[in-house]
């Protein structure tokens, strides 16, 4: 139980566009979910927090109209980056937590995102 | 502030036992985890301690002391497979999870 679900895994896109990542929980419903960041060979970086139906809260210096969070359902967030740089590439990985629980975050298995 | 703080690396044999310290300042205490990320993977659960004392799950152990702002990761019988990034969290008053650097074992034959 308990397995949370990122897609893509792995994404190539062109500085300017933009790219959108799906995080789901398949077998619990989630109150919140989570967004980091991990740049290589550094520690994960909370991004933002979303509840669901309500707006996600960002951490400081995280730019929210470029990194725009929808918590939509029980299940499902997205993470969009909007007018992607190269220095946006980056391992992008969300968690969701249970309403069961109220303290261990499940992790997804990450998005590999290159800017070129 | 917070702050969490763990060695950025540690070097083992395979078939020993290694330690991985933890120390914290938070503002509250709900919990401290241990996780264990391999490169290029998200985290993965190894152990949630909320009381003090030892915790002991197959090869890995994990000892919090709340008075000290304590914590270990034991882990026992190494094997090559285990070498990866051990993080320390603490969840603090808000429940939200404050990360350590994470602390990079390299188990060596």
């Amino acid at each position: 139980g308990a397995v949370v679900s990122q897609h893509p895994s792995r994404v190539i896109c062109k500085s300017g566009t933009s790219v959108k990542i799906e995080c789901r929980s398949l077998d619990f419903q989630a109150t919140t979910m989570f967004w980091y960041r991990q740049f290589p060979k550094q520690s994960l970086m909370l991004m933002a927090t979303s509840n669901e139906g309500s707006k996600a809260t960002y951490e400081q210096g995280v730019e929210k109209d470029k990194f725009l969070i929808n918590h939509a359902s029980l299940t499902l967030s997205t993470l969009t980056v909007t007018s992607a740089h190269p220095e946006d590439s980056s391992f992008y990985i969300c968690s969701a937590r249970s309403i069961r629980d109220s303290y261990e975050q499940y992790f997804g298995p990450g998005t590999r995102l290159t800017v070129t | 502030g917070q702050n969490i703080d763990q060695p950025t690396e540690m070097t083992a044999t395979e078939g020993a036992i290694v330690q991985i310290n933890c120390t914290y300042q938070t503002s509250g205490f709900n919990g401290l985890f241990w996780y264990q990320q391999h490169a290029g993977e998200a985290p993965t659960f190894l152990s949630y301690n909320v009381l003090d004392g030892l915790e002991e799950k197959g090869r890995f152990s994990s000892f919090l002391s709340r008075s000290k702002g304590y914590s270990y990761l034991l882990l026992k019988e190494l094997q090559m497979k285990d070498s990866a990034s051990y993080l320390c969290a603490v969840l603090d008053s808000n429940y939200q999870l404050i990360w350590g650097a994470g602390t990079k074992l390299i188990i060596k034959p």
